[in-house]
Formats: structure tokens, C-alpha cells, sequence
């Protein structure tokens, strides 16, 4: 596609129900990137993928939270048990290959836990 | 731990006036930096993108420059427009080895006035 697509765009769920966020990044772009934002912050690394393997899962917050690339395009953010705090927007970015290129976003996923 | 630090939180300008956004970082061993515009409700697009041998990058009426050894970069705008009211993020990609992820400043939220 042209740009990164999220969806949902929006979520509303109750607490600790499960919930999946789904990111397609460019085509061609091995190199893709979650990121959590809140209110008034700016961006925090979650994980990142190159190709199919989850290069550095070094921000994922706690083991409810879970992502997977299975064919290295589409990738899935997946949480368990969610909690009020979790509630943020989801952004998802890719790149051509990881290294000197820029970062696409998409426009992210607002995900509220009520 | 790189920390990002944006000044001025947020900037009222009128229509016209040249412009001076601030980024700071606490660990100079950085990649690139990299300024990105969010609008409401939406994800980031990339503006500019400085690797850490760069000075300073141009694009139309933006230039970024980046001092490494200081840990500071500034985005300068000339001859603002409404249009450019936005958020505007600042975020660092580190040189530590197999280091993919951005660590982002809180962002400086700009309103140009008619």
C-alpha cells in the first residue's frame, strides 16, 4: 500500500478482556516498529521486527504483552488481560530496511480500557 | 538511559514570524535524530532526518541543525503559516550496536495565529 494501515482506529474494550491491534506497513519494508504513546508523551518503543524475528522486544512493558510478523509483513500486537493503564494510542512505523532510512507511521491505533 | 527534552512545551506564534524549536539529549552517542509533525488525532510524519556526521538538513522553509557533542538540535521554521500549527517531535536513534529503537522528546506544541 501506500502508507502504513492501523486498524481498528479506535478500540474500546473492558478490562481484562484481549485484545489484537494490526499493523500493514509498506510493502517491501522489512524493518517495522511498535510504538505506545499517552496523553501529553511522546512515543515509547515497545518492539521492533526485521523480516519475520523480533529484533529487540526490550520495551514491551510486561508478558501481557505479545507482537508477531509470522510471513515479515503484516504484524499484530496482541494483549492480554488488559488493564486501564494500557490505554494509549498504538502506533505502528516501518522502514525500508533498518539502518539510515527514516521511519513511516501510521496513525495508530487508539486503544481505551475501561 | 538517553533522555529527550523539548523546550518550549508549547509556542503561540503570529502568522509570519520565524521560529525556533529546541531538542535536547543526554547521551551524545547518537545514530541520526530525527523531527517528526503530529497532528491530532493522527500518527507522525517525518520532516527531517540528520545523520550524527550531519551539521544540518533543508527541506522548503524548515532547517534542522544538530550539535552532537552538546546533545542539542534545533528546528528552525521561517515565515510561519497556520498550516504548520502542530505537535513537533524530536527523537534520537542511538549507535549502540543492533540499537533500532527512537527514544522521543514530549513534543513542542506550535499554534501559528491568522
Amino acid at each position: 500500500g501506500a502508507g502504513v494501515s492501523q486498524t481498528p482506529s479506535n478500540k474500546v474494550t473492558e478490562k481484562g478482556k484481549y485484545v489484537e491491534l494490526r499493523c500493514d506497513p509498506i510493502s517491501g519494508h522489512t524493518a517495522l516498529y511498535w510504538y505506545r504513546q499517552s496523553l501529553g508523551q511522546g512515543p515509547e518503543f515497545l518492539i521492533y521486527f526485521q523480516g519475520t524475528g523480533a529484533a529487540d522486544d526490550s520495551g514491551l512493558p510486561n508478558d501481557r504483552f505479545f507482537a508477531v510478523r509470522p510471513e515479515g509483513s503484516v504484524s499484530t500486537l496482541k494483549i492480554q488481560r488488559t488493564e486501564r493503564g494500557d490505554s494509549a494510542v498504538y502506533l505502528c512505523a516501518s522502514s525500508l530496511n533498518a539502518g539510515d532510512y527514516g521511519y513511516t507511521f501510521g496513525s495508530g491505533t487508539r486503544l481505551t480500557v475501561v | 538511559k538517553q533522555e529527550v527534552t523539548q523546550i518550549p512545551a508549547a509556542l503561540s506564534v503570529p502568522e509570519g514570524e520565524n521560529l525556533v524549536l529546541n531538542c535536547s539529549f543526554t547521551d551524545s552517542a547518537i545514530y541520526n535524530l530525527q523531527w517528526f509533525r503530529q497532528d491530532p488525532g493522527k500518527g507522525l510524519t517525518s520532516l527531517l532526518l540528520i545523520q550524527s556526521s550531519q551539521r544540518e538538513q533543508t527541506s522548503g522553509r524548515l532547517n534542522a541543525s544538530l550539535d552532537k557533542s552538546s546533545g542539542r538540535s534545533t528546528l528552525y521554521i521561517a515565515a510561519s503559516q497556520p498550516g504548520d500549527s502542530a505537535t513537533y517531535l524530536c527523537a534520537v536513534r542511538g549507535d549502540q550496536g543492533g540499537s533500532e529503537k527512537l527514544v522521543f522528546g514530549k513534543g513542542t506544541k506550535l499554534t501559528v495565529n491568522p
